[in-house]
């Protein structure tokens, strides 16, 4: 069965340097997602991704972050400057038809900024 | 802004006792209902949804749930749990005119004895 693949597992990195975080969509998917979840809080929303463009953005995703699909398979989320908040597990999704679609989960990558 | 409520956030069953999980969501509008499940070391894997028509819905792992409007709940039961369904229980909801975001619950995580 066709997987979500996240890359790295595990990123450690200085406060104020950038982070890109890398995901492998399912092949045929249209919609893609970013979430985050820091430690013992919700998993929230980051951003959705339809047609090489941002659909939807949360508060969350400010000047600081972005998202790019650089080739015809890779979806990745750049930090430009990391805070120590930004530490968190960030989850990419995807799926084919939006809404009512079942989004498909990455296993993550734990994000550490020290 | 919606919210989702799960207000078991930690359960603990012994093997073959029947489970309830409860999730509130706060949005007037029509929505999309999701239950995710997080193994230990695996990615969110989807459990089951509702959209549209018979409120009582089945998944997968004997799982179901139902979507009861006037209560603004879409609680996950089993009638008898196993061992292997130890896991973090998440719900998710997707308003159907507001884009394709999930906005989750905090989670239940379910410790079942052998």
């Amino acid at each position: 069965e066709p997987e979500v693949t996240q890359t790295p597992s595990h990123q450690v990195t200085q406060m104020g340097q950038e982070v890109i975080l890398r995901c492998v969509p399912i092949s045929n998917h249209l919609y893609f997602y970013w979430y985050r979840q820091i430690l013992g809080q919700k998993v929230e929303f980051l951003v959705s991704f339809y047609n090489n463009e941002i659909s939807e953005k949360s508060e969350i995703f400010d000047d600081q972050f972005s998202v790019e699909r650089p080739d015809g398979s890779n979806f990745t989320l750049k930090i430009r400057s990391t805070k120590l908040e930004d530490s968190a597990m960030y989850f990419c999704a995807s799926n084919l038809a939006g809404g009512t679609d079942t989004q498909y989960f990455g296993p993550g990558t734990r994000l550490t900024v020290l | 802004a919606q919210s989702v409520s799960q207000h078991n956030h930690h359960v603990i069953l012994s093997e073959a006792a029947s489970l309830e999980l409860g999730c509130n969501y706060s949005y007037g509008g029509t929505v999309n209902l999701f239950w995710y499940v997080q193994y230990p070391g695996q990615h969110l894997q989807l459990l089951l949804k509702y959209f549209s028509g018979d409120p009582l819905v089945k998944g997968i792992k004997g799982f179901e749930a139902e979507f009861i409007k006037s209560k603004f709940s879409f609680n996950l039961r089993k009638p008898s749990v196993q061992w292997s369904d130890t896991a973090e229980y998440f719900c998710a909801v997707n308003p159907n005119n507001a884009g394709n975001m999930l906005t989750f619950g905090g989670g239940t995580r379910l410790m079942v004895k052998p």
